[in-house]
């Protein structure tokens, strides 16, 4: 079975702050898929970014960052110089990459609050 | 190009009754699937259509089913209501199947139980 934790229930920051955000999964599969979404208080979880097994390499998007390394099984997540609109509860994810469906594991969250 | 729709968005019924709760993927997605949310439980898979046939199911009791129509639209439905589903629903829609597709969520649906 697989597992993701995300050891930070809650991290509050001052606005222009950087943060990073931990992600730690577990799964015996050699194939699978990580996500990152992203929930305000509207409940509606926001696609961040999803990225496969096969590629380590880092992302930017603005002012998103992520960090894959399989040798730790960590995904993380940073925001650069945030922002009172990123306060938010963001979920990790993973799904396996073996034609049996696209069935996620979540983590259990983290809840960003940004202060201006 | 619209998202993943969810009817109703809030909802509250009283312990035993049923509910039934609406969901349209984007448009030329094939796979569904729906996902529970708690404080305590966190999210959690409950199931997954893909051309109108139940490809996973979560560990969930049967009170809790789903259905996929032709058109990919999908219904579930809870039975005999308890406390403990009360909980925000949320429908998920990728583009085809088998696995490793981006999945796109809804707004989901608020169902209060009291």
């Amino acid at each position: 079975a697989q597992k993701v934790t995300q050891a930070q229930t809650e991290i509050s920051v001052v606005e222009k702050e950087d943060v990073t955000l931990d992600c730690v999964y577990e799964t015996r599969d050699t194939t699978y898929y990580l996500f990152w979404y992203k929930q305000p208080p509207s409940g509606e979880l926001v696609f961040l970014i999803r990225r496969n097994s096969f590629d380590e390499q880092n992302e930017i998007s603005g002012r998103y960052s992520w960090n894959f390394q399989k040798s730790t099984s960590s995904f993380n997540f940073t925001i650069t110089a945030s922002q009172v609109v990123d306060s938010a509860v963001y979920f990790c994810a993973l799904t396996l990459n073996n034609n049996a469906g696209n069935m996620l594991t979540f983590g259990g969250g983290t809840r960003l609050m940004v202060k201006p | 190009k619209a998202g993943v729709t969810q009817t109703p968005r809030y909802l509250i019924k009283t312990r035993g009754q049923q509910v039934t709760l609406s969901c349209s993927p984007i448009s030329g997605h094939r796979s569904v699937s729906w996902y529970q949310q708690t404080p305590g439980q966190g999210l959690q898979f409950l199931f997954e259509y893909f051309s109108e046939t139940q490809r996973n199911k979560g560990n969930f009791p049967g009170r809790f089913s789903g259905r996929q129509f032709s058109n990919s639209r999908s219904e579930m439905n809870v039975s005999t209501l308890e406390l403990g589903d009360s909980a925000l629903y949320l429908c998920a829609s990728s583009p085809r199947g088998p696995s490793g597709n981006t999945i796109y969520f809804g707004e989901g649906s608020w169902l209060t139980v009291v």
